[in-house]
């Protein structure tokens, strides 16, 4: 399949533990943030997104965590599976219409 | 209802060349976008569009041009293809400039 980042940080986790991955964005003014998981030879894929207005919300075995004290976002995934092994990526979007701007992904690896 | 496709999956291309990758939704999105991806690189921006007969410059325009004449289609036009242009390129749609949903990608050489 397609590598989608050679040089990423990777995360390597045991299945069926949980896995945070986290993510620091640099515009304070963001209220809109969003990850997505990327499979190789794949396009992203949504997993979940938050606006400034929360610091937490929960999807299906996912949730995500907001700090804007100190600008920092994490994905936290429940009992980690094989089928979690992709590249994850974090977004965020400041309240002036401006597209999406994505950070440089992280790779997860779950170990069976 | 097949979401964000993209045209061609693959192509090879000598420099110089030029050629144009067609993105299709069928969503009703205003939002569509075009991207790259290389290695260690993440997802940057070369240009999107905010409605039809709209576009605007992302992070990386150079050696790019697009047009969104029709609402569901934006086309991505190489003039005059260099190998740096080597690179996997997806197309996104979305409803209100939020939530992004991405087509499977087309990968591009250029020798």
């Amino acid at each position: 399949g397609e590598s989608v980042g050679l040089h990423l940080p990777t995360l390597s986790v045991q299945e069926g533990d949980n896995s945070i991955i986290n993510c620091a964005y640099s515009n304070s003014a963001s209220d809109y943030f969003i990850w997505y998981k990327q499979e190789s030879g794949k396009g992203p894929q949504f997993i979940i997104d938050i606006r400034s207005n929360m610091d937490k919300r929960q999807g299906q075995r996912v949730t995500v965590l907001l700090n804007k004290t100190v600008k920092h976002l994490s994905l936290q995934i429940a009992a980690t599976q094989p089928g979690d092994s992709a590249v994850y990526f974090c977004a965020e979007r400041d309240p002036g219409n401006t597209p999406l701007v994505f950070g440089k992904g992280t790779r997860l690896s779950v170990i069976a | 209802n097949a979401g964000v496709t993209q045209t061609p999956k693959f192509r090879v291309l000598k420099t110089g060349q030029s050629m144009t990758l067609l993105c299709a939704q069928d969503m009703n999105h205003e939002y569509m976008y075009w991207y790259r991806q290389d290695p260690g690189m993440g997802l940057r921006l070369i240009h999107y569009s905010v409605g039809e007969g709209t576009t605007a410059k992302g992070e990386v325009p150079d050696g790019y041009n697009v047009s969104r004449l029709k609402k569901q289609n934006f086309l991505l036009g190489l003039e005059s293809a260099a190998p740096s242009q080597t690179s996997v390129y997806f197309c996104a749609s979305s409803r209100t400039g939020h939530e992004q949903y991405f087509g499977p990608g087309t990968r591009l050489t250029v020798t």
